[in-house]
């Protein structure tokens, strides 16, 4: 069975700081992996994808990830934090056993940028 | 700009007495998705459509019903709401496959009095 780990419920970085999400996913087939950002209040919205190809992935806001199967990881960072970073960041993975589209969300890791 | 909206954004209702959130979207996508989603939980998929084609999550209750009349709407109905109801509830589209980006609408708030 697929599924995905987002190690850190809780991250805190200072603003300019280096970010750096945790995702590991298990898949017995090549994953599609996603990092979602869902601001509060509000809906999730997409940051970036991984489906084949590159696997260093640029995202919007000066979002990357990179793929490394390997480690069976796809951590999520961004250079520097800016305050508009704080929010709660999912990392997902399709659910290609199933044989539908659904995903798979890790727990969530909710950042927060100390001024 | 081609959406998902969700009506009402919030949404007060009693003990057991039904309620319907509404979903609408201008994306034209065959796949839409329910979540409930809980303060500090990832989405939890309740059901979601491919096309008219209903697929239900195992362990949604069925106290969780839906109806999609035509691509661009669809329908949450909560036949009895219990306290453990209250949550976030999000309606999602995308087209089909596997690597396909899920869009999002704002959601709708409930509280269950």
């Amino acid at each position: 069975a697929q599924s995905v780990t987002q190690l850190g419920s809780h991250v805190s970085v200072s603003e300019g700081a280096l970010v750096l999400l945790r995702c590991n996913y298990s898949s017995s087939v090549p994953p599609y992996l996603f990092w979602y950002v869902q601001y509060p209040n509000q809906g999730l919205q997409l940051l970036l994808k991984y489906t084949t190809g590159a696997t260093l992935v640029k995202g919007i806001n000066g979002f990357e990830a990179e793929f490394k199967k390997s480690e069976t990881s796809f951590h999520l960072t961004k250079p520097s934090a800016h305050m508009s970073d704080a929010a709660e960041y999912f990392c997902a993975v399709t659910d290609l056993p199933s044989g539908t589209y659904k995903y798979i969300f890790g727990t969530g890791t909710r950042l927060k940028v100390l001024a | 700009d081609a959406m998902v909206i969700q009506n009402p954004r919030y949404q007060v209702t009693q003990f057991g007495k039904p309620v319907t959130l509404s979903c609408s979207q201008t994306l034209n996508h065959n796949v839409m998705y329910w979540y409930q989603q809980k303060s500090s939980q990832a989405p939890k998929l309740l059901f979601h459509y491919y096309d008219k084609d209903f697929n239900n999550e195992a362990d949604t209750p069925d106290n969780f019903q839906s109806r999609r009349p035509n691509t661009s709407f669809c329908f949450l109905d909560i036949r009895s709401p219990g306290l453990g109801d209250a949550a976030m509830y999000l309606c999602a589209t995308s087209l089909p496959g596997p690597n396909t980006e899920q869009f999002f609408g704002p959601g709708t708030r409930l509280t269950v009095l």
